[in-house]
């Protein structure tokens, strides 16, 4: 079956960077956008961005512009977001989502469990 | 940037309809996503593209979209409904992808 299976948790001190990785299995990795959305602690659901692992192209929210890189390895199909100069209010659940379909305005049908971010000096 | 707005919070009884709604401007243009989530999980697709359901969710879940308004409606509402609930849209203008602040729904 589809699965998208996360790193492990983190603890950064501010200013360091973070990078979650997304090991996908039982679909086609190169067909489907895989977005990233995070959860602080107590709060709603933001979208951070989307990476196409056919191209490598991106679309970063402008909240994390300058700041999130979202790469691709299609030979092991896993996703990377990378999060640079923590602070505290990055702390948050981190997940990644594949569509439910090929385009990418298509519903987030499959979610990984969910990486957990601790930003605290 | 477009926003999606939800009621911070809905309570219904058992066995009661639950309506939740996502106002954004002529969200009947775009297509609306509506995810459940529990504490602790992530969060689960229960209706995509306005009204349509994924394999393994009850039909008590529907949803419609027309105007500035979308509506996730649970029917015959049980205690494990409990959650909360956001919608979802892709603004098609800047390519982001955009959450409604979320609706706790609580069965009474």
């Amino acid at each position: 079956q589809v699965q998208l299976v996360q790193s492990g948790a983190e603890v950064k001190k501010p200013g360091a960077s973070v990078k979650v990785s997304c090991k996908t299995s039982g679909y086609s990795f190169r067909n489907y956008y895989i977005h990233w959305v995070r959860q602080a602690p107590g709060q709603g659901l933001e979208w951070m961005g989307w990476v196409n692992p056919t191209s490598g192209g991106t679309m970063i929210g402008e909240k994390f512009q300058g700041r999130v890189t979202m790469t691709t390895v299609t030979s092991v199909s896993t996703a990377y977001m990378e999060l640079t100069g923590l602070k505290s209010d990055d702390t948050a659940v981190y997940y990644c989502a594949k569509g439910l379909e090929v385009t990418v305005g298509s519903g987030f049908g499959i979610w990984g469990q969910g990486t957990v971010v601790t930003v605290s000096s | 940037s477009y926003v999606l707005t939800q009621p911070p919070s809905v309570s219904v009884a058992p066995g009661q309809t639950a309506r939740i709604t996502c106002g954004g401007t002529k969200i009947g243009s775009k297509s609306v996503h509506w995810y459940r989530q529990k504490p602790g999980q992530a969060p689960v697709l229960v209706v995509h593209d306005d009204r349509d359901r994924p394999s393994g969710i009850p039909e008590r879940f529907s949803g419609s979209n027309s105007g500035n308004t979308a509506t996730l409606t649970i029917s015959r509402v049980e205690a494990g409904d409990e959650a909360d609930f956001y919608c979802q849209v892709w603004d098609s203008r800047s390519e982001f992808v955009v959450f409604g602040g979320g609706t706790k729904l609580t069965v009474l």
